[in-house]
C-alpha cells in the first residue's frame, strides 16, 4: 500500500497568513492526489484534485502544487472560516489511502 | 443538485451484521462508480471500498475483504454496503462517495454523503 505522510500534524496560524501543508507519497503517484477540507461534525469536502486543479466554487486563495512523490497544499491568505482538518489522498492504485491529516487553528 | 443520503447506521454487537444504503439524487446515477469511506471519531479517514457504474466490478480493502460486500441498484439510485461478521474496530462514521469514473473505480472522490454512525460493542 502506498503511505501518505502528511506535515505538520498541527498548524496555528493568523489571519491573513499564508499557510503551507505538504503530502509525501512512499511512492510515484504521477498527479493523481486529492486535498480535503474538513470542518468538527461534517462531511469531507474536495478542494483540490489533480494535485493542482481547484474543485468548482473554492475560493482561489486555496492551490496545490506537485507530482511524484512530493505535494504541496497552500492557502494564501488564511481566513476564520478555513479552520478545519486537511487531508490529501491519492488515487494512483488501490487501495486508495489518506494522510494523517493536518489540524489548522487561528493564532 | 447533487446528493448522496446514507442510513442505516446503528448499534450491533460484535459478529452481527448490518447493512448500510446510500441514496443519489442530482445525477446520472449509472454513470458514475461510487465508494464507502469511513472515518473513526476523531481519527483519520480509510477507503473500504469502490463498485463501477454497471455493478459488475467491485474492490475492497483488506481489512473489510471477505465480510464486506458492495453492490448497487441502479434502478433505486442507491448504494449498498453488506457488513458481516462485523468487529470492534470497523466501528466508524461511513460515508458514501461518488466516483466520476463509470467503467473504473478512479478514486477521484468528489461529492459526499453526510455519513451514517456504525456502533460495533457489546
Amino acid at each position: 500500500d502506498i503511505q501518505m505522510t502528511q506535515s505538520p500534524p498541527s498548524l496555528s496560524a493568523s489571519v491573513g497568513d499564508r499557510v503551507t501543508i505538504t503530502c509525501q507519497a512512499s511512492q510515484d503517484i504521477r498527479n493523481y492526489l486529492n486535498w480535503f477540507q474538513q470542518k468538527p461534525g461534517k462531511a469531507p469536502k474536495l478542494l483540490i484534485y489533480d494535485a493542482l486543479n481547484l474543485e468548482t466554487g473554492v475560493p482561489s486563495r486555496f492551490s496545490g502544487s506537485g507530482s511524484g512523490t512530493h505535494f504541496t497544499f497552500t492557502i494564501n491568505s488564511l481566513q476564520p472560516e478555513d479552520i478545519a482538518t486537511y487531508y490529501c489522498q491519492h488515487y494512483d492504485n488501490f487501495p486508495f489511502t489518506f494522510g494523517q491529516g493536518t489540524k489548522l487553528e487561528i493564532k | 443538485e447533487v446528493q448522496l443520503s446514507e442510513s442505516g447506521g446503528d448499534l450491533v454487537q460484535p459478529g452481527g451484521s448490518l447493512r448500510l444504503s446510500c441514496a443519489a439524487s442530482g445525477f446520472t446515477f449509472s454513470n458514475y462508480a461510487m465508494n464507502w469511506v469511513r472515518q473513526v471519531p476523531g481519527k483519520g479517514l480509510e477507503w473500504v471500498s469502490g463498485i463501477i457504474g454497471r455493478g459488475t466490478l467491485t474492490y475492497y480493502a483488506d481489512s473489510v475483504k471477505g465480510r464486506f460486500t458492495i453492490s448497487r441498484d441502479n434502478s433505486k439510485n442507491t448504494v449498498y454496503l453488506q457488513m458481516n461478521s462485523l468487529r470492534a474496530e470497523d466501528t466508524a462514521v461511513y460515508y458514501c462517495v461518488n466516483d466520476p469514473g463509470s467503467r473504473v473505480v478512479s478514486g477521484a472522490f468528489h461529492i459526499w454523503g453526510q455519513g451514517t454512525v456504525v456502533t460495533v460493542s457489546s
